[in-house]
């Protein structure tokens, strides 16, 4: 099976633009997770999505949102971007059968705001 | 608020020796504890889960609900067990939402 997929792997832009990265999870995981991850703050989870559904969301502003569709890919959009925003985006998915289900993560993408 | 510590940014073993890495979480109720793992250039992923109680690459963990603590033990440390370790805690309710330490850096020296 493909692992987890996640584009494109680095970005750069500047602050009050917005961006969107994509995540495709392994075929037949039905739930994608996104994490912020910076050397200060460490691993933060943003949201959950499960079949098309923000099942769960993390203590991130407004301008962190995303969606996930049919196929089960999800985007994550964050808008008027800001210096604090710079880290590596990282998406999980899993089956989601269970509660303590594995979660496989893909490579992130590094954001860069100027 | 539930919280997960790790003490140790950085732990530094000779081969052969045995190696602990301290993780301890703050929640009252009943968690979920996972041991997540980056070795260099590779993805993050699980290593082992405390509901399991499995023995993964000789690494064992035990939940200590009295001290709140789920250690990470390993007797014979090697080489190849040189990466980040990250402890997480998932409760009910929050389901995927897991809450990770800051991670320790485990270095094995030859």
């Amino acid at each position: 099976k493909a692992g987890v997929t996640q584009t494109p792997r680095y970005l750069i832009k500047t602050r009050g633009q917005q961006v969107t990265l994509s995540c495709s999870p392994i075929s037949g995981h039905r739930s994608v997770s996104w994490y912020q991850q910076t050397p200060g703050q460490g691993l933060q989870f943003l949201f959950e999505y499960f079949s098309e559904t923000q099942r769960n969301k993390g203590n991130f502003p407004g301008r962190f949102s995303g969606r996930q569709f049919s196929n089960s890919r999800s985007e994550m959009n964050v808008s008027t971007l800001e210096l604090g925003d710079s880290a590596l985006y990282l998406c999980a998915s899993s089956s989601a059968v269970s509660t303590n289900e594995k979660l496989f993560f893909g490579s992130g993408t590094q954001l860069s705001v100027l | 608020a539930q919280r997960v510590t790790q003490p140790e940014k950085l732990l530094s073993v000779f081969k052969g020796a045995p190696v602990e890495l301290k993780c301890n979480y703050s929640y009252s109720g009943s968690p979920e504890l996972f041991w997540y793992v980056q070795y260099s250039r590779q993805r993050l992923q699980l290593l082992l889960r405390h509901i399991s109680r499995e023995s993964i690459k000789g690494f064992t963990a035990d939940l200590n609900k009295g001290e709140t603590s789920f250690h990470l033990k390993k007797p014979f440390a090697q080489e190849e067990d040189s990466a980040m370790y990250y402890c997480a805690l998932s409760y009910a309710g929050n389901n995927r939402k897991l809450i990770w330490g800051l991670g320790t850096s485990l270095a094995v020296n030859p």
